[in-house]
């Protein structure tokens, strides 16, 4: 079974607070996802990696940043908190073979910032 | 641009058929995916069509016609269980990358 773990599932973090989100799966999977969920809205795609130290934007970017260091670990960093950042936060993960597209999601981190 | 349409939200008796459709305007399509979420939990994968035609799996089946741009996701013998929200999510090819662009979700509430 792909897992896929995420470091907290709730957080609470004060405006202008550095916030760290860590995602790790256990396929070896070479593709990694950062997505945010708000209501109305669906899933939308923060930043997307497909190779170790590799990075690419995805639609909504602004006020993110990631570190792909290892294949198995994807981090999700916000510089500054802001409170329009309060969201769940969601990672995947899918092969980079082109076997599946599939993407394997972990269960969320709900942030609250404040 | 691209574009994901599906109804926000459904309601169904258990025991029934329910069919949640999605529409989409999206340039370089690979397939199309539905996703199955409860509150709180992860999204989880239904099924992928890339296609036209209808897959069948179970008490799930999923269609898809490219030239429309249309798919629908039916689900059979609806159970309680099957109260959560589908997503509709579109691979689209851009920029040497393939993404999945969701739909905002249709929330399904079975009730007995």
């Amino acid at each position: 079974d792909v897992k896929v773990t995420q470091s907290s599932r709730y957080l609470v973090k004060r405006t202008g607070e550095k916030v760290f989100l860590e995602c790790v799966q256990d396929m070896d999977h070479e593709n990694m996802f950062w997505y945010r969920q708000d209501p109305g809205l669906g899933l939308r795609l923060i930043y997307f990696s497909y190779d170790v130290k590799m990075k690419e934007k995805g639609d909504i970017p602004e006020g993110y940043s990631v570190s792909r260091e290892k294949k198995e670990r994807f981090s999700l960093i916000l510089e500054s908190a802001s409170t329009n950042q309060t969201s769940m936060y969601l990672c995947a993960s899918s092969p980079g073979d082109g076997s599946s597209y599939e993407q394997y999601f972990g269960p969320g981190t709900r942030l609250t910032v404040t | 641009g691209q574009n994901i349409d599906q109804p926000t939200e459904m309601t169904a008796t258990e025991g029934a058929i329910v069919q949640i459709n999605c529409t989409y305007q999206t340039s370089g399509f690979n397939g199309l995916f539905w996703y199955q979420q409860h509150a709180g939990e992860a999204p989880t994968f239904l099924s992928y069509n890339v296609l036209d035609g209808l897959e069948e799996k179970g008490r799930f089946s999923s269609f898809l016609s490219r030239s429309k741009g249309y798919s629908y996701l039916l689900l059979k013998e609806l159970q309680m269980k099957d109260s959560a929200s589908y997503l509709c999510a579109v691979l689209s090819h851009s920029g040497g990358y393939n993404k999945l662009i969701f739909g905002a979700g249709t929330r399904l509430a079975v009730h007995p």
